[in-house]
């Protein structure tokens, strides 16, 4: 049962390359998030999904893209990397939520991206 | 909107010794839950409590406990007797009961566990 597993780890990109995070779950999790940390912040949502096929966008959605096509798979895409994309990416997942609301979220090891 | 406030960049606490670290927060949902999050220096998420805004007691996992303040609008994590590996960035967060669990963050607070 490896939980939350990210690809890459580490990634250096030029500005205007295209790159795909991927992240899987093997906890048949409903539910897949994308976060971005930056230097002294707290985490902020990028892009989400419900379920298989859907996605939504979080906080801060402007210059990524996401899919969900499989229920395991939820992947991040940058079409034209800028340096203020420079940030760690995590991925998450969770259950529903119970009825109190109560359901932790999952975190992968996170991605390192520069963008130069 | 909803808004996580954490007014302490850092603590340095003695080893055995008991921490608070604070959050308060902001949010017009009546119904909402409440998180904390600790992240080591090799940076993984590690969930450690989760407080429900109808739960009329305050959470409590091993030797962390949550003191919920409704009220006040307080969710502070309280750590008994630390330990050196306590040392870390903990993040309080929060999200609506209804539908996707959508977490917002705090900015973290950086707590150092002398001997």
């Amino acid at each position: 049962n490896a939980g939350v597993t990210q690809t890459p780890k580490f990634r250096v990109l030029k500005t205007g390359q295209s790159m795909t995070l991927l992240c899987a779950q093997d906890m048949n999790h409903e539910y897949m998030y994308w976060y971005r940390q930056d230097p002294g912040m707290g985490l902020r949502l990028i892009h989400y999904s419900v379920g298989e096929g859907t996605t939504a966008k979080g906080e801060v959605p402007d210059g990524y893209n996401v899919s969900r096509l499989k229920k395991q798979n939820f992947l991040l895409g940058l079409e034209s990397a800028a340096p203020s994309q420079t940030s760690v990416y995590f991925c998450a997942s969770s259950r529903a939520p119970g009825l109190a609301g109560e359901g932790e979220q999952y975190f992968g090891p996170g991605t390192r991206l520069t963008v130069t | 909107a909803q808004k996580i406030t954490q007014t302490q960049p850092g603590m340095f606490v003695q080893e055995k010794e008991a921490v608070t670290l604070d959050c308060t927060y902001d949010t017009s949902d009546p119904s909402y839950g409440l998180f904390w999050y600790k992240q080591p220096s090799s940076g993984e998420m590690i969930f450690l409590i989760y407080q429900g805004s109808y739960d009329q007691q305050n959470a409590t996992e091993g030797r962390y406990s949550l003191n919920f303040q409704k009220a006040r609008k307080s969710a502070n994590l309280v750590i008994s007797a630390s330990q050196l590996g306590d040392s870390a960035m903990y993040f309080c967060a929060m999200n609506r009961i209804q539908g996707a669990q959508k977490l917002v963050f705090g900015q973290g607070t950086r707590l150092t566990i002398n001997p």
